[in-house]
């Protein structure tokens, strides 16, 4: 167990609709990750947030957004859903503002019918 | 453009066979270079974390290496519980993340 919670484990919803994904970070750490795992691209850096704040993009989409709460837990928005964002969202935590060794959790499983 | 690229994307190897696992990339600047391990179903586990050119960390089995292109990740005498997809991941000077596909390791009784 890293320490790390997500919530809902799976999610199941339609094309069009919009859903939040919650991630709680480990006790301490003030940076939070949002990543997508999909079968045919990997595991895709989206987006860092640190104490607040965000930090780094990476291939986020304009439909997703997240942000970082002060108690420091994150939501990742997804909106317009699309068959191809079906994939595991893995939030993951750090202590510090520089992206080394990440606590991930156990994923946010969403499906796209 | 950058990337990180795995080689070999599958390995099957015997109990106790050694081998390496290749991890090359093509960034900008590298300001560091970490291996997770991620068994099926379940979040990457942090292994290693590589700064500079010649560094090398070990845990058990495993012994992480970095050269400036590219980094290997040795395997001594596996264990069936060594399998799962080892990833690679580069965080660059522009302040970009990226993780590589993995190399998905099989370790046979």
């Amino acid at each position: 167990d890293s320490g790390v919670t997500q919530t809902p484990k799976h999610l199941i919803t339609a094309t069009g609709q919009r859903v939040t994904l919650r991630c709680s970070p480990r006790s301490g750490d003030l940076s939070v990750y949002w990543y997508q795992q999909s079968l045919d691209q990997g595991l895709q850096f989206l987006i860092q947030y640190y104490n607040g704040e965000e930090r780094a993009k990476g291939n986020i989409l304009e439909r997703f957004s997240a942000q970082q709460f002060p108690d420091l837990h994150s939501e990742l928005n997804l909106s317009s859903l699309e068959l191809g964002d079906s994939a595991l969202y893995f939030c993951a935590s750090s202590v510090g503002g520089r992206r080394g060794e990440q606590f991930f959790g156990p994923g946010t499983r969403l499906t796209v019918l | 453009e950058d990337q990180v690229t795995q080689s070999p994307e599958a390995l099957r190897l015997q109990e106790g066979e050694s081998s390496s696992l290749n991890c090359s990339y093509t960034v900008s600047g590298l300001r560091g270079l970490f291996w997770y391990r991620q068994d099926p179903g379940k979040g990457p586990e942090f292994l290693f974390t590589l700064y500079s050119a010649g560094e090398e960390k070990e845990k058990e089995r495993l012994k992480a290496t970095l050269t400036k292109k590219e980094s290997f990740l040795h395997i001594t005498a596996p264990k069936p519980e060594d399998s799962a997809t080892y990833l690679c991941a580069v965080d660059d000077t522009g302040n970009q993340f990226y993780f590589g596909t993995g190399t998905s390791l099989t370790v046979i009784p």
